[in-house]
């Protein structure tokens, strides 16, 4: 098993919701990563998580909370958030860090 | 720090031709290259990789990119596309003492029949 899955692959949401996005593999990868992809624009790290520990936060607002609750798994709860937030989440991860990142297919969010 | 240029935001080029992506970087320390390929509604791919060692470097389907130290380059190359090669390819660095991975801001290719 070589990919990195995500759900869901989409996500409407309003901005007083609350909701989850899931991402999973089964490398045994020790590294995992959220990035955030505006239309037309590169990807932008949000979170990294190294051994299951929040290694690094890229200043990201509260109202995105990471959680990695096992070596296979990194969630990303959502609330309270702004149509702005609106984007392409994406899940990688890597055997650890600097290795090669495998990325997901993401999750189209719509914050209405 | 380190930053990422692609100058091209797009590139058309028609189907059999040659083509090459540009990426420029700037670090002050060594550095990871990478190129990235993401198909429309897609997530990122690696296409390939400058780690160490020999500063050409090719991937399975008939890229091939340069690491060029002098010019801070790494641009992308091949010698002829195919229409499955449309894409958005984004160039990226990776600085050798920091797991961030810094990505350029794409450049779109569009393969013409």
């Amino acid at each position: 098993d070589t990919e990195v899955t995500q759900t869901p692959k989409h996500l409407v949401m309003g901005m007083t919701n609350k909701k989850s996005l899931k991402c999973e593999q089964h490398m045994g990868h020790r590294a995992m990563y959220w990035y955030k992809q505006k239309a037309k624009k590169p990807p932008e790290l949000m979170f990294v998580y190294s051994y299951e520990k929040l290694s690094i936060n890229e200043s990201v607002p509260s109202r995105f909370s990471p959680e990695c609750p096992n070596s296979s798994l990194l969630n990303l709860h959502l609330h309270a958030l702004q149509p702005e937030d609106s984007a392409l989440y994406l899940c990688a991860s890597s055997q650890d860090l600097l290795y090669r990142q495998f990325f997901g297919p993401g999750t189209r969010l719509t914050v209405l | 720090a380190q930053s990422v240029t692609q100058l091209d935001s797009q590139v058309p080029v028609f189907e059999e031709a040659p083509v090459e992506l540009r990426c420029n970087y700037s670090s002050s320390v060594s550095v990871y290259l990478f190129w990235y390929v993401q198909y429309p509604n897609q997530g990122l791919q690696l296409l390939l990789k400058y780690l160490s060692g020999s500063t050409l470097v090719e991937s399975i389907n008939g890229f091939e990119a340069e690491f060029n130290k002098s010019q801070t380059s790494f641009h992308l190359r091949k010698p002829s596309v195919h229409i499955s090669d449309t894409a958005e390819y984004f160039c990226a660095v990776s600085d050798r003492g920091y797991q961030k991975v810094t990505f350029g801001t794409g450049t779109k290719l569009q393969v013409i029949p």
